[in-house]
């Protein structure tokens, strides 16, 4: 089974810190995603990469950076945390299916880490 | 830019009674995937269809995707307190999933 692993479950930051979340995958993916959940807005992505120091923004890329220079890790990164940035943040890998446009591979995701920013 | 609407938001229902929620897209989608996550867990992964007007189903589940690939449902029979907690649909479009914003499912024992 695909392993996605979070650092933290649970995080608390205070605001205009540098907040630094992790995530590692076991299964060779290409693919890895940030997204933020929020009540009653669902998942937003925040950004994506689909290979090692490539990276590209989501819906909601504003205050957020990403870095990934290992296939198997993606970080986000909060340069300066504000309060509007608490939140579920859940990574997710998935495998790239390249040439079979109408179809997606599935999203694993990890456990999520809860950040509160105060 | 391109969404995907859900609704209902929350559904509380009896054990027992049925239960559906329905995702539409403002535009064609390539696919669509339902996953679930069950309350302080992670999305997992439930099921992807591709076809149009196609119809899967996994014992009390039904998932269908409409005949324009603009809508999708997912009906679950009989309720069980098992079934608890928020269904997401996700649709493809240009290689990305996007995804509706979830149906909470609480079920009454």
């Amino acid at each position: 089974d695909v392993k996605v692993t979070q650092s933290s479950r649970y995080l608390v930051k205070r605001t205009g810190e540098k907040v630094f979340l992790e995530c590692v995958q076991d299964m060779d993916h290409e693919n890895m995603f940030w997204y933020r959940q929020d009540p009653g807005l669902g998942l937003r992505l925040i950004y994506f990469s689909y290979d090692v120091k490539m990276k590209e923004k989501g819906d909601i890329p504003e205050g957020y950076s990403v870095s990934r220079e290992k296939k198997e890790r993606f970080s986000l990164i909060l340069e300066s945390a504000s309060t509007n940035q608490t939140s579920m943040y859940l990574c997710a890998s998935q495998k790239s299916r390249r040439g079979q446009s109408s179809y997606n591979s599935p999203l694993h995701f990890g456990n999520g880490t809860r950040l509160t920013v105060t | 830019g391109q969404q995907v609407m859900q609704i209902p938001q929350y559904q509380h229902v009896q054990e027992g009674e049925d239960f559906t929620t329905y995702c539409n897209s403002s535009t064609t989608l390539s696919n669509i995937q339902w996953y679930k996550q069950r309350p302080g867990g992670h999305p997992v992964f439930l099921i992807q269809l591709v076809k149009s007007g196609e119809v899967k189903k996994q014992k009390r589940l039904t998932f269908q995707f409409g005949e324009a690939k603009k809508n999708s449902s997912l009906h679950i029979t009989a309720t069980q307190t098992t079934d608890v907690g928020t269904y997401f649909c996700a649709g493809g479009h240009t290689g990305k999933l996007i995804f509706g914003q979830g149906t909470t499912l609480q079920v009454k024992p």
